[in-house]
């Protein structure tokens, strides 16, 4: 069975500071995804990655891809307010695609 | 496009209610997907779908039923609702390794 665990699952943080989210899973997946949700709100999509090494950067957020540790990081530069919101992890671990697997999330909270 | 559409957006039941989720696509997609989102847990797969006529369960299924007779449509119904059906539905169409979400439904169950 695959699992994904994100942490932390709550981040406060200062505007201006770095942090790191990190998302672990469980067995060999092809596909690991990176969500933005607001409250109340649909999932949007932030990050595809495909490869190992895969690197991938929009504004202040970069992800990565380590296959062989099983581990994504989204990393934040400079938090600024706008970026508080939950942020998911998912990896698609079967062969057909859009059957995600979602980790628990992780509520950021970015304080002036 | 529409993209990814869903009704209602919300919608409260009492136990033992029956009701039918809607999910409608207009990009042909064949890949669709249910998903129920609950505090603290993320989204968990319901049901999912590879095609016209192709069901599959995911990791939640009991207490849901789909079917999918058009490459647009994938309903999501609930024959007998319970308090712990309480959540919010996303339905997702898939191409490739992009998915699209839609608004999603919330539902309260009495």
């Amino acid at each position: 069975e695959l699992k994904v665990e994100q942490n932390p699952l709550f981040l406060s943080m200062q505007e201006g500071k770095n942090y790191t989210i990190y998302c672990n899973y469980s067995t060999t997946s092809d596909r690991l995804y990176w969500y933005r949700q607001d409250p109340g709100k649909s999932l949007e999509s932030l990050f595809v990655l495909l490869s190992n090494g895969a690197v991938k950067q929009e504004g202040r957020l970069m992800a990565s891809l380590d296959t062989k540790a099983r581990l994504s990081t989204l990393h934040i530069t400079a938090a600024v307010h706008d970026l508080s919101a939950t942020y998911f992890c998912a990896v698609d671990g079967g062969t057909s695609y859009g059957k995600l697997t979602f980790g628990q999330g992780t509520i950021l909270t970015v304080h002036p | 496009n529409a993209g990814v559409t869903q009704t209602p957006k919300f919608q409260v039941l009492k136990t033992g209610q029956s009701m039918t989720l809607q999910c409608a696509q207009d990009m042909n997609h064949e890949y669709m997907s249910w998903y129920r989102q609950d505090p603290g847990m993320g989204l968990r797969l319901i049901h999912y779908s590879v095609g016209a006529g192709i069901t599959d369960q995911g990791e939640v299924p009991n207490g849901y039923n789909v079917s999918r007779s058009t490459t647009e449509d994938f309903p999501l119904r609930l024959l007998s609702a319970a308090p712990s059906q309480t959540s919010v539905y996303f339905c997702a169409s898939t191409e490739l390794e992009t998915q699209y979400f839609g608004p999603g439904t919330r539902l309260l169950v009495l």
